[in-house]
Formats: C-alpha cells, sequence, structure tokens
C-alpha cells in the first residue's frame, strides 16, 4: 500500500535556529498537507500544497509540493519554544474512487531554551 | 478554524462495556473520518463517511462501528471494550470536494483496564 516516510523522527534543536524535515513516498499524491500536533491534541493544520512545484508560506513556516508529487518538505525559519510537537505530513491521493489521506510517521521537534 | 468537538476527551474504564465516542461538526461538512493513534505515531484511517447514511471501513481493521445518521454527527461504538482497544481516537472531516484538507479534533483518549 502507499507509505510515507517522513525524516528526521526527532529534531533537537536549539532556539533561534531553522528546521527542516521532509516526506518521500514512492506514490503520487494529489495533495500534500502538514500538521503539528500538540500533547493531549489532535492535529492541527499548518500547509495545504494543492500542486506540483507549489511553494506556500505561513509566517515563519514554508512547505513545497515536489515536482514529482512523491514529496514534500517543511521548513520552519526562527525557531521558537512553542515550535515543539510533532509534525506530520500527509499525502492524498485517489484510491478505488475514494479520496485517502496517508500520514508520515511524524517528527518530534524539541527545542532547547 | 475548525469547529469540531469529541466528547469525552478521557475515557477510563472496565473491559466487556460499550462504549461510544461523539464526534461532532458544525462546518456542514459532508466527509467525516475516524483515525487510531498511539502517542506520538502515526494515525490510521479506522473508519469514514461521504455522508448521511454512507460508512465505510478504512485501513486498519476495527471491531468498532459508526453511524451517520445526521450530517454534524458521527459517532464511534465500541459493543464490549477490550484492553487492546487502549488507544487515542480522532475525529475528522472534510468539505466534499477532492483534495479538501481535512480538520481534526481534539480526540478521545481511551484507557481499557
Amino acid at each position: 500500500g502507499q507509505q510515507l516516510n517522513q525524516s528526521p523522527q526527532s529534531m533537537f534543536i536549539q532556539e533561534g535556529e531553522d528546521v527542516s524535515m521532509n516526506c518521500t513516498s514512492s506514490s503520487i499524491f494529489n495533495t500534500w498537507l502538514w500538521y503539528k500536533q500538540d500533547p493531549g491534541e489532535g492535529p492541527v493544520l499548518l500547509i495545504a500544497l494543492y500542486k506540483a512545484g507549489e511553494l506556500t508560506s505561513n509566517g515563519r513556516l514554508t512547505a513545497q509540493f515536489g515536482i514529482t508529487r512523491k514529496d514534500s518538505f517543511l521548513n520552519i525559519s526562527a525557531s521558537i519554544p512553542s515550535d515543539v510537537g510533532i509534525y506530520f505530513c500527509a499525502g492524498q491521493l485517489r484510491v478505488q474512487g475514494a479520496q485517502k489521506l496517508v500520514f508520515g510517521q511524524g517528527t518530534r521537534l524539541t527545542i532547547n531554551p | 478554524e475548525a469547529d469540531i468537538y469529541q466528547t469525552p476527551r478521557y475515557l477510563v474504564i472496565g473491559t466487556g462495556k460499550k462504549i461510544t465516542l461523539e464526534c461532532s461538526q458544525t462546518m456542514g461538512h459532508d466527509k467525516m473520518y475516524w483515525y487510531q493513534q498511539d502517542p506520538g505515531m502515526e494515525l490510521h484511517l479506522i473508519h469514514y463517511s461521504y455522508g448521511v447514511n454512507s460508512t465505510e471501513k478504512g485501513d486498519l481493521s476495527s471491531e468498532s462501528t459508526v453511524s451517520r445518521i445526521r450530517t454534524e454527527h458521527f459517532p464511534l461504538t465500541l459493543e464490549s471494550a477490550r484492553p487492546s482497544h487502549t488507544s487515542q481516537y480522532l475525529c475528522a472531516s472534510s468539505l466534499a470536494g477532492p483534495n479538501q484538507p481535512q480538520h481534526f479534533g481534539d480526540g478521545t483518549r481511551l484507557s481499557i483496564l
């Protein structure tokens, strides 16, 4: 079945550093989504990407939909303590007539003050 | 901001009990979803619905059942809870069009003793 490989699994950085994470797959996706999940809460949508090559920013966050439609990356600039959490990529594709969302394994971000 | 609500947020209950996890959304979304997530791990789709009286099983086999009698309401039921059902259950919804992003509730953390 479809699988997303998200890396890195975890990151330990200093406050103020930039962060980069990515997802790759052997499957082609129609949409890439990036979510952030805080402990005890549901994932919150950060950025949605709809076209191959699309580069979208949301404040200090920037994400790109890969040209091959098989990958995406998320960058966070000048990290702050509230960026701590787990970041999930998710790719959306059509399988047997149904829209399907496949999640990566998550990147756990820890920031040292 | 997504308006999707899950209750209860936490439930600790004994083996053999019947459980219903509630999910409601006020956005008029046609599509609704249930995911199962172990702590810090990826999300797995267990049920989805494309509208009233529509329910389908997801990728991960689950002993739970769902119903969709009203657009805004998508409850999940476990007839006889077991310790293996201990997990976090996340509800999501989206608009009906292709490639619409899913918005999540805060989840129900279920512990079966």
